[in-house]
């Protein structure tokens, strides 16, 4: 149990243009969901965290009219990178967690999309 | 969130034990310890996580020191397919966010 997808698993786009990566928790409910951001040989920078029917909320230094993050549904969530630069390659990974958590605060991650921007 | 420090890189034989260190001498009261790992091109998986006593799972065992300030992962037999990067993370209660810093990355070697 506790599976989370990613789609699409790599995307490769033009500057300029904006793609849209959604995460699913396919087998429960997920309250909350992260959005993290890795570039090659570093660690997961956490973009931002949203709630099932409210905004999100971006870290520091995150923009959030460029990295647009809906959070519609218990099982969906999709993060749009707008105007795509080349700057913005990267590995975008979401993770998941449920009502359950409790003091686990277990986050159940999906396998990442890569995003490269020609 | 407290700090961890962990070695970059280790390396072990293949079905032997594996010790990963992780400090963590600024931790509070209220910080829970968290193990996370990332295989190659994965997003994380969840390893284990503990308060004050040592735990242990299907993946791994958990060593607390009794002042909290350091933690040791334990796998127990290492395979290949549990080289990856591992991540200790302190968590502190009521904070759903965690914060990953650089992590161990453990090479088995056959």
């Amino acid at each position: 149990g506790a599976v989370v997808s990613q789609h699409p698993s790599w995307v490769i786009c033009k500057s300029g243009t904006s793609v849209k990566i959604e995460c699913r928790s396919l087998d429960f409910q997920a309250t909350t969901m992260f959005w993290y951001r890795q570039f090659p040989k570093q660690s997961l920078m956490l973009m931002a965290t949203s709630n099932e029917g409210s905004k999100a909320t971006y870290e520091q230094g995150v923009e959030k009219d460029k990295f647009l993050i809906n959070h519609a549904s218990l099982t969906l969530s999709t993060l749009t990178v707008t105007s795509a630069h080349p700057e913005d390659s990267s590995f975008y990974i979401c993770s998941a967690r449920t009502r359950t958590s409790g003091t686990t605060n277990e986050q159940f991650f999906g396998p990442g999309t890569r995003l490269t921007v020609l | 969130d407290a700090k961890t420090t962990q070695p970059n890189s280790m390396e072990s034989n293949e079905e032997e034990p594996v010790h990963l260190p992780c400090n963590h001498s600024t931790i509070s009261g209220t910080d829970y310890i968290h193990w996370y790992r990332q295989l190659p091109s994965q997003g994380p998986e969840y390893v284990i996580h503990g308060l004050t006593s040592n735990v242990n799972n299907r993946m791994a065992s958990l060593a607390i020191a009794e002042d909290r300030k350091s933690s040791t992962l334990i796998l127990h037999r290492a395979t290949l397919r549990d080289a990856a990067v591992y991540y200790c993370i302190l968590r502190n209660f009521g904070n759903e966010k965690l914060t990953f810093g650089t992590g161990t990355r453990l090479t088995i070697i056959p």
